[in-house]
């Protein structure tokens, strides 16, 4: 079985402070993981993933295989970063050829002003 | 403009009476997907499609229907819906089945059953 845990209902930070959102997860094989955002009244969208290694809005991820984890961070939030944010893995369902995509509960960041 | 479209945005129902939210894509994807977002416990994937005609069970499917008659179509049904039904739920589409595709989601659908 594959799951995903973000341990912070809520995360507040101040503007210009470092923020990690974290995230483990728990999975038998090589998964490929992501972070999805969901800004006030826009849909759910992707952030970036591992695989692509790559740098959105500032924000980075490593995947930590020794320690199962995806922690997405940022050295200075901005007050536009306020959003829910998603940690998602993707990996084989039963032994099947597809992605079975599974979400953790979510973390509410808050960057004051 | 590439996009998922759910309908409605908004419903209020009452215990028992069947309901049908809609879902498009435009993307010519193969992989859709339903989830209901609750809070607490995040995303939950109820079902999902590989392709026309193929549909199999996500994590939390008790009460739910779906079929994929089109590949760009994907409704959920709720034939006799209860309050426990009620939640925000988002439709999902990826290019194919791969492990690294990117799921592209729908605005929501916020349901209120009463």
């Amino acid at each position: 079985a594959q799951r995903v845990t973000q341990p912070e209902k809520l995360l507040s930070v101040f503007k210009g402070a470092p923020v990690e959102l974290k995230c483990n997860y728990s999975y038998s094989g090589s998964p490929e993981l992501f972070w999805y955002v969901q800004y006030s009244r826009q849909r759910l969208q992707l952030l970036l993933r591992h695989i692509s290694r790559e740098s959105i809005k500032g924000f980075t991820a490593d995947l930590n295989k020794g320690e199962t984890s995806f922690h997405l961070k940022k050295p200075f939030a901005q007050e536009e970063d306020s959003a829910m944010y998603y940690c998602a893995l993707s990996g084989n369902a039963g032994g099947t050829s597809y992605g079975k995509l599974t979400f953790g509960q979510g973390t509410i960041l808050t960057v004051h002003p | 403009e590439a996009q998922v479209t759910q309908n409605p945005r908004y419903l209020i129902t009452v215990t028992g009476k069947k309901l049908t939210v809609t879902c498009s894509q435009n993307m010519n994807h193969e992989y859709m997907s339903w989830y209901r977002q609750d809070p607490g416990l995040g995303l939950r994937q109820i079902y999902y499609s590989m392709n026309v005609e193929v549909t199999d069970k996500g994590d939390v499917p008790e009460g739910y229907k779906v079929s994929r008659k089109e590949k760009r179509n994907f409704p959920l049904i709720l034939e006799s819906p209860s309050p426990n039904q009620t939640s925000l739920y988002f439709c999902a589409s990826s290019l194919s089945k791969s492990l690294g595709d990117i799921q592209y989601f729908g605005a929501g659908t916020r349901l209120s059953v009463l």
